[in-house]
């Protein structure tokens, strides 16, 4: 398996402007989470879906976040409109549901507004 | 989630065990301890993962504390490229799996 993709790995977008982050989960896994980086803040875990589903956005830090999962190969996050402080590395991660195996993670995406 | 605890930073020399502590003190019956660790710019990387017995990978050894509110990661024979963030976590994977807090964790540097 080619483990967690996603995409892209850098985006340089302008403030303002939408931001649409991608990530498809190892085959076969059922949950998904999606987590931010950042010096000050270190890992902060965003949002988490089980079987497609969202479980828990508690930690989107606003509004102009948004994240989906249409199907088990594939999920978005989205920020509109970025900002400057949304500047950060994002992972993705995925596991199986009920089960105790660790998080395979992404890569991540550098996404740098300015 | 129970939280952890650990050093923020630790030397090892290369060759030598690094021995990576973590407090837990408030961990339920039912949550396991993971480790995972971080080198630069990549993403997390699980290492292994326990309940109450010692277990061993290829890639360390997990030593959990008879009343398990404490562990201990041991990489047998440090190389420089095992300088990382190394995390601990506690989680329940039947119960609120996603809410897998990563602290600070500790920075092990290998020296040559």
């Amino acid at each position: 398996d080619a483990g967690v993709i996603q995409s892209p790995r850098h985006e340089v977008t302008e403030m303002g402007q939408e931001v649409t982050l991608r990530c498809k989960p190892i085959s076969g896994h059922n949950s998904l989470f999606w987590y931010r980086q950042t010096m000050m803040r270190g890992l902060e875990l965003l949002i988490y879906f089980n079987n497609n589903v969202p479980i828990d956005d508690s930690g989107m830090p606003e509004d102009r976040f948004s994240a989906k999962m249409p199907n088990a190969s594939f999920s978005t996050l989205k920020i509109q409109p970025s900002e400057p402080r949304d500047s950060a590395v994002y992972f993705c991660a995925s596991s199986f549901v009920g089960v105790e195996y660790g998080y395979t993670f992404g890569s991540g995406t550098r996404l740098t507004v300015v | 989630d129970a939280k952890t605890t650990q050093p923020p930073s630790m030397d090892c020399a290369e060759g030598r065990a690094a021995n990576l502590p973590c407090n837990h003190s408030t961990i339920s019956g039912n949550e396991y301890v993971y480790w995972y660790r971080q080198i630069h710019s990549q993403g997390p990387q699980y290492i292994i993962h326990g309940l109450k017995n010692n277990e061993t990978n290829e890639m360390a050894s997990l030593i959990i504390t008879e009343d398990r509110k404490s562990s201990t990661l041991i990489l047998p024979h440090a190389t420089l490229r095992d300088t990382a963030v190394y995390y601990c976590i506690v989680r329940d994977p039947a119960g609120n799996a996603g809410k897998s807090t990563f602290g600070d964790g500790t920075t092990l540097t290998v020296k040559p």
